[in-house]
């Protein structure tokens, strides 16, 4: 089955403008996630979507970064008046039974190459 | 909050050596430890994962080991091959946050 996707893959961008990243979950999966992934670096947590749940948000770095997603689908990642150290690739995982006894599979998606001029 | 470090930085191994990865964690409250295997612009692909109940996990060439009471896990991979050379990500979840907190990585390299 197809997996999780996103786009754009690649976003660049002037340095004070608006973006918006979509993220597309696997089907059925409750559990969706966003990381930022610095060049060389390991992946920093963003903010996590569970069903109907209120999002936890404790990973987003500014008031600048916000994200939505609509029931159990689609999210987008919305970052305003983009800086230079925005520069990152953004992925997104989803995974199924969230919540659970067990700790879930988190599956990403290819990611969004953003860059900030 | 949970904290992950990931040793070595980089590691060169000639093929067919085994290659070993370590990371330690600090909440005691982890439950769940995956390993990630990312290519160079690719996304990370989940290689195997350990849950707190048990010591150790085989699957193939590759295997992790947990160790609860000190708080450490490895991966190891052994008869390493070319395309084993990758960046390596171990993480760690707790009960009461479900994202993963991510090792800086490590970027092996198989020598032929």
């Amino acid at each position: 089955g197809a997996g999780v996707s996103q786009s754009p893959s690649n976003k660049v961008t002037e340095k004070g403008k608006d973006v918006e990243l979509r993220c597309d979950p696997i089907s059925g999966h409750t559990a969706l996630y966003w990381y930022r992934q610095r060049l060389g670096q390991g992946l920093e947590f963003l903010i996590y979507f569970q069903g109907n749940s209120a999002p936890d948000k404790s990973g987003l770095p500014s008031d600048r970064f916000s994200a939505e997603r609509t029931g159990e689908s689609v999210s987008t990642l919305t970052i305003q008046r983009t800086q230079q150290e925005d520069s990152a690739v953004y992925l997104c995982a989803s995974s199924f039974l969230a919540g659970g006894p067990l700790a879930d599979t988190q599956y990403f998606g290819p990611g969004t190459r953003l860059t900030v001029l | 909050g949970e904290n992950v470090e990931q040793h070595p930085s980089t590691l060169s191994v000639q093929e067919g050596d085994s290659a070993v990865i370590k990371c330690t964690y600090s909440d005691s409250a982890s439950n769940y430890f995956p390993w990630y295997k990312q290519e160079l612009g690719k996304r990370p692909q989940l290689i195997i994962d350990i849950r707190s109940n048990v010591g150790e996990k085989k699957d193939q060439r590759i295997a992790v080991t947990l160790n609860k009471t000190a708080k450490h896990f490895s991966l190891h991979i052994t008869e390493t091959q070319p395309e084993d050379s990758a960046v390596y990500f171990c993480a760690a979840q707790d009960t009461g946050r479900r994202a993963l907190t991510f090792g800086s990585g490590t970027r092996l390299q198989v020598q032929p």
